[in-house]
């Protein structure tokens, strides 16, 4: 099946730092959205990016299908920003709707 | 987003015990999903059904089982829990109609089998 590769897996920033998170996987892909989940434990969606490039408020994601990765932008980090960040892929075919996830990146934001 | 409800929060119950782990969402999508995730890992998909009447087993092998009789309500059963089971299960659901099949997540059931 297909493999999903997400860096770094921990991450430490102070307050106001920008930071880039990255996603790679390993065959074409239909679609891929990267959550947020907070400590809590829900995810939340931040983007539904199959192509191209998105912005929403501070985050930002581009995904470059053909090179096999997707890399989100998180711009100006509050201390809410803490959480796991996973990035999610569909492998299409009979495995149409079927999220593969990947480990994750622990981004913990200091005040 | 998708309203998509799971009950209950938390449980915490001895082995050997029957439970349902509910999930109901309002939005009319057509697939739903379960995923086991333990805790600081990634999500692994162990059931997911396409429509009414459809079931599948996912990726990760589990001993639980799901109905899918009302197109919104889609539970999740252990029939005689154990320790190996405890974890978090989130539930999810997505629109094939819509163009996207964007998954939207409930807020999870934590599980503890004592």
């Amino acid at each position: 099946g297909i493999q999903v590769e997400q860096s770094p897996p921990d991450l430490i920033l102070q307050e106001g730092a920008n930071s880039t998170l990255r996603c790679n996987f390993s065959d074409s892909v239909n679609n891929l959205q990267w959550f947020h989940q907070n400590p809590w434990g829900q995810l939340i969606n931040l983007f539904y990016i199959p192509s191209g490039t998105k912005q929403n408020g501070r985050l930002s994601a581009t995904t470059v299908a053909t090179e096999r990765y997707s890399l989100l932008y998180i711009s100006s980090s509050q201390t809410t920003d803490s959480g796991v960040y996973f990035c999610a892929v569909y492998a299409g075919g009979t495995s149409y709707g079927k999220l593969t996830f990947g480990q994750g990146t622990i981004l913990t934001v200091h005040p | 987003e998708a309203d998509i409800y799971q009950t209950p929060r938390y449980l915490v119950i001895g082995t050997g015990k029957k439970i349902t782990l509910e999930c109901s969402q309002t939005m009319g999508h057509d697939k739903m999903y379960w995923y086991q995730q333990d805790p600081g890992m990634e999500l692994h998909l162990i059931h997911y059904s396409y429509g009414v009447n459809s079931t599948e087993k996912g990726d990760l092998s589990s001993e639980s089982t799901v109905s899918r009789i009302r197109t919104e309500h889609f539970p999740l059963t252990l029939e005689s829990a154990r320790p190996s089971h405890t974890s978090q299960y989130l539930c999810a659901s997505s629109s094939s109609g819509r163009g996207t099949d964007t998954q939207y997540f409930g807020p999870g059931t934590r599980l503890t089998v004592l």
